[in-house]
């Protein structure tokens, strides 16, 4: 079976745009997170969807948002990029949206802001 | 507020040996803890979970412990190859199924 797929792969965009990252989950699964890692440091948690609904959202600014369609995958948008939003952006999915099931995640989408 | 602490955060070791990695938590209203290993560049592999329910898991060459009282967790890896290099993340789950993730011990096993 697929794991958890991410595209694009890589993207440099410059300051000020918008940028929309895409994740699909493991079939079956039903939830899906968004985490930033910035280099050399642990994955920071951005939001959590269940069934379409937010669940969870980390101290992120309002220029993140992220949806989740009727198929599970999910989108990440980021507003107004800042050079600091240069990181590696993973996407981890679970069977539902418990506080026991185990995440499993993608490969991730390396975000360069020039 | 969960913050998840590891040491080290680099580590050396000869091929052969084992070794310990430790991870350790302030809040011990966990639900599990995972630990993930991650390549240059690359996401994460889930290694070993383990529920709050349980003190232990094992996989292959991979011990993993957990001591809620103590917020403490530990990943033992017997006889290092070259291959295991690479770094290891501990993420504690907590309400909000949200997990807190440290900061990582890089691992580099010489041939």
């Amino acid at each position: 079976d697929a794991g958890v797929t991410q595209s694009p792969t890589h993207l440099i965009k410059t300051r000020g745009q918008h940028v929309t990252l895409r994740c699909s989950p493991i079939s079956g699964h039903k939830s899906v997170s968004w985490y930033q890692q910035v280099l050399g440091q642990g994955p920071q948690f951005i939001f959590q969807y269940y069934e379409k609904e937010e669940r969870g959202r980390g101290n992120f600014p309002d220029r993140f948002s992220a949806r989740q369609f009727p198929n599970y995958s999910s989108e990440l948008n980021v507003n107004a990029l800042l050079l600091g939003d240069s990181a590696l952006y993973l996407c981890a999915s679970s069977l539902l949206g418990g506080d026991t099931y185990e995440q499993y995640f993608g490969p991730g989408t390396r975000l360069t802001v020039t | 507020k969960q913050e998840v602490t590891q040491i080290p955060a680099a580590l050396s070791v000869p091929e052969g040996e084992n070794l310990v990695l430790n991870c350790s938590f302030t809040d011990s209203a966990i639900y599990n803890l995972q630990w993930f290993r991650q390549d240059p560049g690359k996401g994460l592999t889930s290694l070993l979970l383990i529920q709050s329910s349980q003190r232990e898991q094992t996989s292959g060459r991979l011990n993993a412990s957990l001591d809620k009282s103590s917020g403490r967790s530990t990943l033992y890896i017997a006889a290092s190859q070259p291959g295991d290099s690479a770094t290891y993340l501990c993420a504690g789950k907590t309400s909000g199924s949200r997990l807190t993730f440290g900061e990582g011990t890089q691992l580099t096993v010489n041939p």
